[in-house]
């Protein structure tokens, strides 16, 4: 089952808003991911994390790696349609835990 | 394109069948690893493979097996199939053991 609680469930946000979005977990992981899958498609890799504090950027995506290893964040800036979708959250420390996933509909 | 592909995209069958999915890795990926996804669900880990050898079990269910072939190829075969068992299954591979995984397309399996 799943060990990340990741939030908020969905969002509904209109064109040119910023979006954030985080996954928390009781366990401590090694890496953190985000992911970004389109309905009927694979998830396709956002953004990677390998280091305790480390924040990162993906164009207008920003992620950071919590301090306690617990939790991750993802930040999407002046969101555009093409960023509807379901976001997720990935936590790998031998296998790899998925959260629920964030869905995000955006209104032009 | 992440460089997995799947095979089928998509399967239709009946209840009691067997089917078999497969996947191509990343080349110079030695991991494999399969996820099954339900309708509006999250992904659930069934199963890792590396370099031919059964690494990490997730919830897979005894009805399901897979291998993984010394071309680094794998295999997911699903047996005596019920109407719950109709969902996405993803393949994903990554080059060694705990590294990032890329996601192949998914079949997509409806149990009639």
């Amino acid at each position: 089952g799943q060990q990340l609680n990741q939030s908020p469930q969905s969002m509904f946000i209109q064109e040119g808003e910023d979006v954030s979005m985080n996954c928390t977990s009781s366990s401590i992981f090694n890496t953190w991911l985000w992911y970004k899958q389109d309905p009927g498609e694979g998830p396709v890799l956002l953004i990677a994390l390998y280091k305790a504090g480390e924040l990162t950027s993906n164009g207008r995506l920003t992620a950071q790696f919590g301090i306690t290893r617990k939790d991750s964040f993802l930040n999407i800036s002046a969101s555009i349609p093409s960023d509807v979708g379901i976001y997720f959250c990935a936590g790998q420390r031998v296998d790899m835990r998925f959260g629920a996933g964030t869905r995000l509909t955006v209104k032009p | 394109d992440s460089g997995v592909t799947q095979t089928p995209k998509h399967l239709i069958t009946a209840t009691g069948q067997r089917v078999t999915l497969r996947c191509s890795p990343r080349s110079g990926d030695l991991s494999v690893y399969w996820y099954q996804q339900s309708l509006d669900q999250g992904l659930q880990f069934l199963i890792q493979y590396y370099n031919g050898e059964e690494r990490a079990k997730g919830n897979i269910l005894e009805r399901f097996s897979a291998q993984q072939f010394p071309d680094l190829h794998s295999e997911l075969n699903l047996s005596s199939l019920e109407l719950g068992d109709s969902a996405l299954y993803f393949c994903a591979s990554s080059p060694g053991r705990e590294e990032t995984q890329y996601f192949g397309p998914g079949t997509r399996l409806l149990v009639l």
